[in-house]
């Protein structure tokens, strides 16, 4: 079985543009998380979709939006970058369990110069 | 606020055990995780424990929770150069929709 995917895995972007992340979900997970790891710093919680609705916001500016399609998959949106975002950007999904695991991608790498 | 704190770094010799402290903040978490991340990859899940549990085993590795002092600890048996990580505990922060990690202890095996 497939676990998660991201893509793309790196990517070199410039300040104040934009940039689109992607995600797939394992498959029969409903519900998908975005986080951010700065080198050398633990994941940082961003969003939660589950069935396409929001129900979970971190700490972060407007500038970091998300969507979750019909088939779960799920897009994180950075509009205006700054050196800043430079970062693992780790998807994961759950399952329906009460024990609330969650699987990680193996992230995109972004580099903001 | 939430908070999950853990050491910076531990070093041991192949064939020893390693013990991995974190200490969290909220005492509402129903459920704490162990990840592991190897150098350029994601996290791999290890293992979790319910709250209302003490202890649970899973072949080398033994999650101990005292909830009193809100102290988790991973300890690995016989430690292999493959289990050479960095090791996050993390916790649901009394929500079920997201993980508070800790920064993570670097865990590394000299043969």
């Amino acid at each position: 079985d497939a676990g998660v995917t991201q893509s793309p895995t790196h990517l070199i972007k410039t300040r104040g543009q934009h940039v689109t992340l992607r995600c797939s979900p394992i498959s029969g997970h409903k519900s998908v998380s975005w986080y951010q790891q700065v080198l050398g710093q633990g994941p940082q919680f961003i969003f939660q979709y589950y069935e396409k609705e929001e129900r979970g916001r971190g700490n972060f500016p407007d500038r970091f939006s998300a969507r979750q399609f019909p088939n779960y998959s799920s897009e994180l949106n950075v509009n205006a970058l700054l050196l800043g975002d430079s970062a693992l950007y780790l998807c994961a999904s759950g399952g329906q369990g009460d024990s609330g695991e969650l699987f990680f991608g193996e992230g995109s790498r972004l580099t903001v110069l | 606020g939430e908070d999950v704190e853990q050491s910076l770094f531990l070093s041991v010799r192949e064939g020893d055990s390693s013990v991995i402290n974190c200490t969290y903040t909220d005492s509402s978490s129903t459920y704490l995780y162990w990840y592991k991340q190897e150098p350029g990859a994601g996290l791999q899940l290890l293992t979790y424990i319910f709250s209302n549990m003490d202890m649970k085993q899973d072949q080398r590795l033994t999650v101990l929770l005292n909830k009193k002092d809100k102290h988790l600890s991973l300890r690995i048996a016989d430690t292999q150069t493959g289990d050479s990580a960095i090791y996050f505990c993390a916790d649901t922060g009394g929500a079920t929709n997201k993980l508070i990690f800790g920064t993570g202890t670097l865990l590394a095996v000299q043969p």
